[in-house]
């Protein structure tokens, strides 16, 4: 079982929609989850960031962690076409480091104008 | 501030030869990553520096590739004897390796192509 998964995907939703990313994660110890946003062709960029239980936002990004259910997820409201791109799930590498991640496969989005 | 940078941004090979990528880290920053990404794959972990410690090799695919880090700055990714499959993306990533946060930011990547 990998670390971290990505299941869903590709997703298309039309523009000004709510579109909502889903991560499931083996190890019941961790604690930090990271989503990156990489557009095709480029590096990955950080979007967000979560440490503890709960939701947090950031403008149109809700990141959300449930650690009694091991999911982590991404909210993008009102999406438009720029928020088209491949969004990677991230959280501790077990047996690595603190400073180690380990990656999911990523969830093509795609935003439909 | 500049973030990570990376050199070549892309870099055509025959097979059999040598490369030397290049990293420079977001100053400051202590750890620092080298990553690996086919054509529409996900991140494949190579290499993790963190200060003067001895670096996790362990991502590492074969004893043709090995990386450096001087001065606990800029870092070196070599392949040696380069492979068709060696072709990727090879992404650096750098993080502050201290506090409780762990996030890590990416350099623009290096293109390689093995013919």
């Amino acid at each position: 079982q990998k670390e971290v998964e990505q299941n869903s995907g590709p997703l298309s939703v039309p523009e000004g929609a709510i579109a909502s990313l889903n991560c499931t994660y083996s190890d019941r110890g961790s604690q930090s989850f990271f989503w990156y946003r990489q557009y095709s062709g480029k590096s990955p960029e950080l979007i967000m960031f979560i440490y503890s239980n709960g939701d947090k936002e950031d403008g149109r990004f809700t990141a959300q962690l449930n650690k009694a259910s091991q999911y982590v997820s991404l909210l993008i409201r009102d999406s438009q076409p720029s928020d088209s791109a491949t969004y990677l799930c991230a959280g501790p590498l077990r047996g690595g480091s603190a400073r180690q991640l380990t990656f999911g496969s990523g969830t093509q989005l795609t935003v439909l104008p | 501030g500049a973030g990570v940078s990376q050199s070549p941004s892309n870099k055509v090979t025959e097979k059999g030869k040598d490369v030397e990528l290049r990293c420079d880290p977001i100053s400051g920053h202590t750890a620092l990553y080298w990553y690996r990404q086919s054509l529409g794959q996900g991140l494949e972990f190579l290499i993790y520096f963190q200060g003067n410690s001895a670096p996790d090799k362990s991502g590492l695919p074969s004893d043709r590739f090995s990386a450096e880090r001087t001065g606990g700055s800029v870092s070196t990714l070599t392949i040696q004897r380069t492979q068709q499959e060696d072709s990727a993306v090879y992404l650096c990533a750098s993080s502050p390796g201290r506090g409780p946060y762990n996030e890590q930011f990416f350099g623009p990547g290096t293109r390689l192509t093995v013919l």
